[in-house]
């Protein structure tokens, strides 16, 4: 199956700041998600981008699917960014996303 | 819209009862559902598949008769862990897929079962 994976797996940043996080996956894909996961486990979609680029206010991602990659864009973070970050691709064969280690995001004030 | 509950939130239960988590999409109709367990500071872990009407499609190594799964409508799927022990305490999370959404999943909130 598709493997996933993403960096860095921790960030501490000061509230204000841009960060980049990254996912690679080994195979095509025709879906990928991004989610952020508060600290109460909520998953909450962030994302849904098999190619191209989105903008939703302070966040945007890219995925490159010839290049097997996809990057998740947090502009002027803030406190309540903080949580965990999955992507999850869907590869072109199976039913199901594989969910990436995930990036855990601590801002502070 | 796009909006999946899940019951309950959390449970405590002895070892050796049966316990069953309701994963409901709240505005639209799930041609299929997804049952997930997370582990402490892991990541989500694939469990089974299930599709309205047909059985569940169970990950390798995830005992069928220990978990089971039942897909009763386009908007309504339980997992019953039986017979609970100890080791099956965790985190678990449902969601729910809808064809009109580009096959997006959308996730229920979680249910945190510890078993004693």
């Amino acid at each position: 199956g598709i493997q996933v994976e993403q960096s860095p797996p921790d960030l501490i940043l000061q509230e204000g700041a841009n960060s980049t996080l990254r996912c690679n996956f080994s195979d095509s894909v025709n879906n990928l998600q991004w989610f952020h996961q508060n600290p109460w486990g909520q998953l909450i979609n962030l994302f849904y981008i098999p190619s191209g680029t989105k903008q939703n206010g302070r966040l945007s991602a890219t995925t490159v699917a010839t290049e097997r990659y996809s990057l998740l864009y947090i502009s002027s973070s803030q406190t309540t960014d903080s949580g965990v970050y999955f992507c999850a691709p869907r590869d072109n064969y199976g039913q199901n996303f594989v969910f990436g280690p995930g990036t855990r995001l601590s801002v502070l004030p | 819209g796009a909006v999946v509950s899940q019951h309950p939130s959390w449970v405590i239960c002895k070892s050796g009862t049966s316990v069953k988590i309701e994963c409901r999409s709240l505005d639209f109709q799930a041609t299929t559902m997804f049952w997930y367990r997370q582990f402490p500071k892991q990541s989500l872990m694939l469990m089974a598949t299930s599709n309205e009407g047909s059985k569940a499609t169970y990950e390798q190594g995830v005992e069928k008769d220990k978990f089971l799964i039942n897909h009763a409508s386009l908007t309504l799927s339980t997992l019953t862990v039986t017979s609970a022990h100890p080791e099956d305490s965790s985190f678990y999370i449902c969601s729910a897929e809808s064809g009109r959404t580009y096959n997006e999943q959308f996730f229920g909130p979680g249910t945190r079962l510890t078993v004693l």
